[in-house]
C-alpha cells in the first residue's frame, strides 16, 4: 500500500540552526515520484522539489538541500542555517500510476517548522 | 491575473445544505485536483480530472461531486454538508500528471454548522 510518513510533528530550531525534515515511504512501484511541498503561514502550498524513482542524486538548492535513498525509502529535507522565513508546514507527497490506469498521490501528514529568531 | 483562483475563500454553511466551491486556473494546464486539508491528515485527494470532461476519485470522494465542462474551471460540489466536511479546502493544477508538480489555490475555508 502506498503511505508517506513525517514522524516529526513538529520541530522548533534557533535561527541559524540546520534541521532535517524526515520522509519515509512505501510503494510497491518501481517508478514513482516524490515531492516536498511548503505550506508558509500565509495558507497556500509551494512546490519545492520533484524527485523519481530512478534518480537517487541528492540536490542541492540554497540552503536546502535533499537525500533521497531508496534503501531506505527516505527522502528528507534538510536546510541548513534556518531562518525565520523558513517557518512553515512541509508536506512530502508520493506520486505513483494506478494499476487501473491513473494516477494518485498521497501526502505525508506534514511537519511544522517553528524557526525563532 | 494569472494563476489559480479558488473562491470564496470563506464559507459557512449549515447541516444538508449543498455548497460549490469554485476553482479556476488560467495556464490551460491538463489536470486538476481537489484535496481536503485536516489536522493529522496532510492534504487527502478528494477527485481529480485529467482534461474537461473526464473525473475520477480519489482516497475521500464520498459526500462530494465535481465536474469539469471546461478545462479551465473545476468546481467542487458538497450536495448536502454535513459537519465532517468542515475543512479547508485546495484546488490545485498540473501541466499533465501528478508525475509533475501541482500549483495550488489559496485554498477555502469551509465551516458547516
Amino acid at each position: 500500500a502506498q503511505k508517506v510518513t513525517q514522524a516529526q510533528t513538529e520541530i522548533s530550531v534557533v535561527e541559524k540552526e540546520d534541521v532535517t525534515l524526515d520522509c519515509v515511504y512505501e510503494t510497491r512501484d518501481t517508478t514513482y515520484y516524490l515531492f516536498w511541498y511548503k505550506q508558509p503561514p500565509s495558507g497556500e502550498l509551494v512546490f519545492l522539489i520533484r524527485r523519481n524513482s530512478f534518480d537517487e542524486q541528492n540536490e542541492i538548492s540554497g540552503r536546502y538541500s535533499w537525500n533521497f535513498q531508496k534503501s531506505t525509502s527516505s527522502f528528507n529535507f534538510t536546510i541548513t542555517a534556518s531562518q525565520v522565513v523558513d517557518s512553515a508546514v512541509y508536506f512530502c507527497a508520493l506520486s505513483e500510476a494506478r494499476g487501473t490506469g491513473g494516477f494518485k498521490t498521497i501526502f505525508g501528514a506534514g511537519t511544522r517548522l517553528f524557526v525563532k529568531a | 491575473d494569472a494563476g489559480i483562483t479558488q473562491s470564496p475563500r470563506y464559507k459557512i454553511t449549515e447541516t444538508g445544505r449543498q455548497v460549490t466551491l469554485m476553482c479556476h486556473q488560467t495556464w490551460s494546464h491538463s489536470y486538476m485536483f481537489w484535496y481536503r486539508q485536516d489536522l493529522g491528515h496532510g492534504l487527502r485527494l478528494i477527485y481529480y480530472s485529467a482534461a474537461a470532461d473526464i473525473t475520477d476519485k480519489g482516497e475521500v470522494p464520498d459526500g462530494y461531486v465535481v465536474s469539469r465542462s471546461k478545462t479551465e474551471n473545476f468546481p467542487l460540489t458538497l450536495e448536502s454538508a454535513t459537519r465532517s466536511q468542515t475543512s479547508v479546502y485546495f484546488c490545485a493544477s498540473s501541466v499533465r500528471d501528478s508525475y509533475n508538480e501541482q500549483f495550488f489555490g489559496p485554498g477555502t475555508r469551509l465551516t458547516v454548522l
